[in-house]
């Protein structure tokens, strides 16, 4: 059975640096492109970007470019997504995303459970 | 980049309405379009890939149609569950845009 596993809730103030993860199993890790997506409170869902663990591809939507890391170590089948200076407007549930087949960009039918991430000073 | 962009934004129907929502890219996207539900507190769930294909599982009164730039989500007619949001999303590409959710109300 696939399953995507996040890390859980974080609370963080402003400036602060931050690092969640998502760790598949039940598939061939390596070879499927996952994803990152963000959901603000009561707001739609936006894709951040998605990377291809056998190399560390990582490619990014333009509105969160620069602002974001998403890296993955194929070793122990893991994907983070990484903040170096969090604002408040990075409060969101954030959701790891699989497309449903391997090697390509397939639409989105495995999904983590979502982390939860509040910056307040 | 593509933009993608529903109608409406929200939507108040009755249980055995049907109900259609519409989804348009900024440009031909072929038939590279996926609709999802999504609950308050879960992830979203496909119901419809490739425009037109029912995710196995997905009860048969959803249905998806168009290509190129315009395209529908139809609820032929709404149960208690189906009342969600719901988004469409362009794939086959690292950009993934999704539209920006229909909020489905019960009136």
């Amino acid at each position: 059975e696939v399953q995507l596993v996040q890390s859980g809730a974080e609370v963080k103030k402003p400036g602060e640096s931050l690092k969640i993860s998502c760790k598949g199993s039940g598939y061939s890790f390596s070879t499927h492109w996952l994803g990152w997506v963000r959901q603000m409170p009561g707001k739609g869902l936006e894709w951040m970007g998605i990377i291809y663990p056998a190399d560390s591809d990582a490619r990014y939507s333009p509105s969160f470019q620069g602002q974001v890391t998403i890296s993955a170590d194929k070793s122990i089948s893991t994907a983070y997504l990484q903040w170096s200076s969090l604002k408040a407007s990075d409060t969101a549930m954030y959701y790891c995303a699989r497309p449903v087949n391997a090697f390509t960009y397939g639409y989105i039918f495995y999904w983590g459970q979502g982390t939860l991430v509040t910056v307040s000073s | 980049d593509i933009q993608m962009t529903q109608s409406p934004s929200t939507l108040s129907a009755s249980v055995g309405d049907r109900v259609t929502i519409t989804c348009r890219a900024s440009q031909s996207i072929g038939d590279w379009l996926a609709w999802y539900q999504q609950k308050p507190g879960k992830a979203p769930k496909v119901l419809i890939y490739k425009a037109s294909s029912l995710e196995s599982g997905v009860p048969s009164r959803f249905s998806g149609s168009g290509s190129g730039t315009e395209f529908t989500l139809i609820i032929s007619s709404l149960q208690p569950d189906d009342f969600a949001t719901y988004y469409c999303q362009h794939y086959n590409t690292y950009l993934y845009t999704f539209g920006q959710g229909t909020k489905l109300e019960i009136k």
